[in-house]
C-alpha cells in the first residue's frame, strides 16, 4: 500500500491561494490520488480525485507531475470556512483505506 | 439529502456495556466501509462489505468488534464489553464498486 506524507499544518490568509503537497513515492500504476476535507466532528468530504496531469473542479485543482510521486491540492482564494484538515489518499480500485494524519489548514483573517 | 446517514450521532455508555451503531449508505452504493477516528488522527479502517459479503475484517480492532450487513443495505457495527479506549468517532462510508468513498457524519462514542 502506498504511504503518503503531508505537512502536519499550514497557515494562510483569506483570499490567498493555498497549495498542499502530498508525497507518495511508491505509488503503483493503478493507484488514483484522492483528497478529502474534514471539519471537526464531521466525516471527511470528497474534494477531488486524479490520476495524472491536472484535474479541476468547482472547489479545487489537483496537479500531478509525470512521475506521479507527489500531488498538489490547490485551493484558490481561501476563506475562513476552508479551515479544516485535508487528507491525501492513494487508492487502487478501493483496496487502500489508509489515511495519514492529514494537513491542518488554518485560514486567518 | 440522500447521503450516508449514521445513527446515533452521539452515544455515551458505561464501561462494559455493549453498543451498536447503524449506517445507511447511499442507496445505489454496494460497498460499505467502517472506520474509527481518534482525536488528531486520520480515519483508521476497520472493515468493509460488498453487498452483504464482508470482504475484509482482519483490521477489526479486537474480537469485541463485529459488523453485519445482512441484506446488503444498512450495516451495524457492534462493540461488546466497551472499554474507555473505545471512545472515538466511528465513521461509515459507502461507494459504488471501488469508486470514491462518501462518508457519513459519524457516531461519537464516549465510554465512561
Amino acid at each position: 500500500l502506498a504511504k503518503t506524507t503531508q505537512p502536519i499544518s499550514m497557515d494562510s490568509y483569506e483570499g490567498q491561494e493555498v497549495n498542499i503537497t502530498c508525497s507518495h513515492n511508491n505509488i503503483a500504476t493503478n493507484d488514483y490520488i484522492t483528497w478529502y476535507q474534514q471539519f471537526p466532528s464531521q466525516g471527511p468530504r470528497f474534494i477531488i480525485q486524479g490520476y495524472k496531469t491536472k484535474v479541476t473542479n468547482e472547489v479545487a485543482s489537483l496537479f500531478i507531475p509525470a512521475d506521479r510521486k507527489s500531488s498538489t491540492l490547490s485551493l484558490p482564494r481561501v476563506s475562513l470556512s476552508d479551515t479544516a484538515v485535508y487528507y491525501c489518499l492513494v487508492d487502487n480500485y478501493g483496496q487502500n483505506f489508509v489515511f495519514g494524519p492529514g494537513t491542518r489548514l488554518s485560514v486567518l483573517p | 439529502d440522500t447521503g450516508v446517514s449514521q445513527d446515533p450521532r452521539h452515544k455515551i455508555t458505561k464501561r462494559g456495556q455493549n453498543v451498536t451503531f447503524r449506517c445507511d449508505p447511499i442507496s445505489e452504493h454496494n460497498r460499505l466501509y467502517w472506520y474509527r477516528q481518534t482525536l488528531g488522527q486520520g480515519p483508521e479502517f476497520l472493515t468493509y462489505f460488498q453487498n452483504e459479503a464482508q470482504l475484509e475484517k482482519s483490521r477489526l480492532l479486537s474480537d469485541r468488534f463485529s459488523a453485519e450487513r445482512p441484506k446488503g443495505s444498512f450495516s451495524t457495527l457492534e462493540i461488546q464489553r466497551t472499554e474507555q479506549g473505545d471512545s472515538a468517532m466511528y465513521l461509515c462510508a459507502s461507494s459504488y464498486r471501488a469508486d470514491t468513498q462518501y462518508f457519513g457524519p459519524g457516531t461519537r462514542l464516549t465510554v465512561l
